[in-house]
């Protein structure tokens, strides 16, 4: 089956960097989408990393190893509204399918 | 306009009523989805269409039946629900890009209907 693993819950105070890791075990494993959820709120888009390395979108970095069926999500000065739920996907099955991970609580704290 | 937009957003039904979700797209995108979400869980996929054909169907129950009449809309028909298949149910859509190209194939999720099966 498909899985990806994620921290549950990280708390960081405003300003700071955290980082968000997803380990996957996958089949057909084309990349790795990362998605933004508010409380109450739709899944949003924020990266994708097809290829090794790093993509950076702001203050939003994303970084896939597909040598070690591995990513993170990096956010720079975070702020108060980037308290939400994180998740990473893996893109399978034609490239149509995503697989969410477990789901990171992001609080971010003054 | 990059919206998805859901009706109803909020859905209470009995065991034995049929309702149905729908959902609208007019982006021109020729991929769209149908996902369950449970509180503090992720989104799980159940149903893919691709240029208005069933392209994935994740195992999901006789029970839910997904209906694409066209490019831009995508329907939820419900019977039967169990008091378990309360969740909130989002649609998506997308650009039906080839993954070979590496290009970035984002999802564009609707606010999603809140469903309770009392």
């Amino acid at each position: 089956g498909q899985s990806l693993e994620q921290p549950s819950e990280v708390t960081a105070v405003e300003g700071a960097i955290v980082q968000i890791n997803c380990t996957y075990q996958t089949s057909g494993f084309y990349g790795l989408s990362w998605y933004q959820q508010h409380d109450g709120g739709a899944p949003t888009f924020l990266s994708y990393n097809a290829l090794d390395g790093l993509e950076e979108t702001g203050r939003f970095s994303s970084f896939l190893s597909r040598s070690d069926s591995y990513g993170y999500l990096l956010l720079q000065e975070l702020q108060m509204k980037d308290s939400a739920s994180y998740f990473c996907a893996a893109v399978t099955g034609g490239g149509n399918k995503l697989t969410f991970g477990t789901g990171t609580q992001l609080k971010v704290e003054l | 306009d990059t919206e998805v937009t859901q009706t109803p957003k909020h859905l209470v039904m009995g065991m034995t009523n049929k309702k149905s979700l729908k959902c609208e797209q007019h982006m021109g995108h020729r991929a769209m989805y149908w996902y369950k979400q449970k509180a503090k869980k992720p989104p799980e996929l159940m149903f893919v269409y691709s240029y208005e054909k069933l392209s994935i169907n994740e195992s999901v129950p006789s029970r839910f039946s997904p209906e694409c009449p066209n490019s831009s809309l995508l329907n939820l028909h419900l019977h039967a629900l169990q008091p378990e298949d309360s969740a909130l149910y989002l649609c998506a859509s997308s650009q039906d890009r080839p993954p070979t190209s590496g290009r970035r194939n984002e999802q564009y999720f609707g606010p999603g209907t809140r469903l309770t099966v009392t």
